[in-house]
């Protein structure tokens, strides 16, 4: 089965520290994903990556940046945080398949974030 | 922006009973996909169901998908109290996939 795991389901942060998020899959994909959860708007994207060391913006990357230096491993930065991202954080691995767009997502079980 | 649009937003309904899920979206896709989110959880994947496909099942899940219509319906028969979590549709062209706001739903024992 596949496994992807976020380094913490809870996290109480202060504004303008600088918060790492940190996600882990062991079943070799290309592609990993960061959203976040907020109530009544769904899950939205933030950033992916579709190999080492590439990514993209999703529909919000204000506020966070990524990285992938290896492939296993995708982080989320939260530059300086502030309370409007309070949220529920959700990663997310693909394979990338030999048609994009049509592989399932494995989904980590989410880290609750709150900025105080 | 949110692409599928999953109706109605919340369902109640007794175990035994089928559920109903409907998903509608905007713009051409590749495939549509069906997650279940148990509360507190990430989301796991159910169902896929690619453009050229007008339904299909899997254990007591069957899913439709009308592209005339740009829509996608999710039927759960014979519902568990096990059943009870959100669902959510989600459409993909390329590397992105677009998630709805989901369906709560709650299976009473």
């Amino acid at each position: 089965d596949v496994k992807v795991t976020q380094s913490s389901r809870y996290l109480v942060k202060r504004t303008g520290e600088k918060v790492f998020l940190e996600c882990v899959q062991d079943m070799d994909h290309e592609n990993m994903f960061w959203y976040r959860q907020d109530p009544g708007l769904g899950l939205r994207l933030i950033y992916f990556s579709y190999d080492v060391k590439m990514k993209e913006k999703g529909d919000i990357p204000e506020g966070y940046s990524v990285s992938r230096e290896k492939k296993e491993r995708f982080s989320l930065i939260l530059e300086s945080a502030s309370t409007n991202q309070t949220s529920m954080y959700l990663c997310a691995s693909s394979y990338r398949g030999t048609l994009q767009g049509r592989q399932p997502q494995h989904f980590g079980d989410g880290t609750r974030l709150s900025i105080l | 922006s949110q692409q599928g649009e999953e109706d109605p937003q919340a369902l109640s309904i007794q175990e035994g009973e089928n559920a109903t899920m409907n998903c509608s979206y905007k713009t051409s896709i590749n495939n549509l996909q069906w997650y279940r989110q148990n509360s507190g959880r990430g989301l796991v994947h159910l169902i896929l169901i690619r453009s050229n496909e007008r339904e299909k099942h899997s254990g007591r899940l069957r899913v439709t998908l009308d592209t005339s219509k740009k829509s996608s319906s999710l039927l759960i028969t014979a519902s568990r109290a096990a059943d009870t979590a959100s669902y959510f549709c989600a459409t993909s062209g390329t590397y992105k996939y677009i998630f709805g706001t989901g369906t709560r739903l709650k299976v009473l024992a």
